[in-house]
C-alpha cells in the first residue's frame, strides 16, 4: 500500500516571501501521479499543482513549484511571494496511474497548515 | 474544470435516524464517485469508492451496513448514514473524477445529538 507524509504539521511564512512544504511518499510502482491540494477555511479542496511521475521536469502553476525528487520519493512544494489567500491546510496526495477501477482513488498526507503573517 | 456539488452543506439529526448525503457532478460523467470522511485538523480518509451501476468498494474498517452508498447514476451517488449516532459527526466530502482529476464537493458537517 502507498504511504504519503507530512512531516510539518505548521509552517508560518511572511507575506510575499517563500516557503517550501515537504512531502515523501512510499511506493513500489513506477507510474503515478502526485498532488497538491489546498484547503481553506472554506473547506472546499482545490487543485493547487500535479505531477506525472514519468515527466522528469517539475511542474508550475504561477508562484506554486515543485522539486520532485522521484528515486528519494520527494514532493516538495514551494510558493513564492505569499500571499494572505494562500493560508490553509495543504495536502499532499497519491495517485496510482493503473487505469483499472479503484485505482483513481487518491491517498492523502496528514497536511501542513501554512499560516500567513502580514 | 469540473463542478461537483454536494447537499446538505450541514445537517443536524437525532441519534438513531437517518441522514443522506447527495453528491452530483453538475458539468460532467462520473462513472467513479469517492467518499471521504475528515475529522477536525485531521487528514481525508477515504470510506468508499462507488462506481455507477455496481457495487461500492468499501475501505477497511468502514462499516458497509452503516454507510450506505448508491451510485444509481453518472451524476449522483448518495452516501446515507443509517441509525447515526454522536460517534458519526464529522465532516464528509465526495470527489469525482474527471480525466485525471478529482473535483470535490463542498462537504457536509454532519452533527448527531
Amino acid at each position: 500500500a502507498q504511504t504519503v507524509t507530512q512531516s510539518q504539521p505548521e509552517m508560518s511564512v511572511q507575506e510575499a516571501e517563500t516557503v517550501t512544504l515537504s512531502c515523501t511518499y512510499d511506493t513500489s510502482e513506477s507510474d503515478y501521479y502526485l498532488f497538491w491540494y489546498k484547503q481553506p477555511p472554506s473547506r472546499q479542496m482545490i487543485l493547487v499543482i500535479r505531477q506525472e511521475a514519468y515527466k522528469q521536469q517539475n511542474a508550475t502553476e504561477n508562484r506554486f513549484s515543485v522539486n520532485f525528487q522521484k528515486a528519494a520519493k520527494s514532493f516538495s512544494l514551494k510558493i513564492s511571494d505569499s500571499q494572505l489567500g494562500d493560508a490553509a491546510m495543504y495536502f499532499c496526495a497519491y495517485r496510482s496511474a493503473k487505469s483499472n477501477f479503484g485505482n483513481e482513488k487518491l491517498t492523502f498526507g496528514t497536511g501542513t497548515r501554512l499560516t500567513i503573517i502580514p | 474544470g469540473a463542478v461537483v456539488s454536494q447537499h446538505p452543506s450541514w445537517v443536524i439529526c437525532k441519534s438513531g435516524t437517518s441522514v443522506k448525503i447527495e453528491c452530483r457532478s453538475l458539468d460532467f460523467q462520473a462513472t467513479t464517485m469517492f467518499w471521504y470522511r475528515q475529522f477536525p485538523k485531521q487528514s481525508l480518509m477515504l470510506m468508499a469508492t462507488s462506481n455507477e451501476g455496481s457495487k461500492a468498494t468499501y475501505e477497511q474498517g468502514v462499516e458497509k451496513d452503516k454507510f450506505l452508498i448508491n451510485h444509481a447514476s453518472l451524476t449522483l451517488s448518495t452516501l446515507t448514514v443509517t441509525s447515526a449516532h454522536p460517534e458519526d459527526s464529522s465532516f464528509y466530502i465526495c470527489s469525482a473524477t474527471k480525466e485525471l482529476e478529482q473535483f470535490f464537493g463542498s462537504g457536509t458537517r454532519l452533527t448527531v445529538v
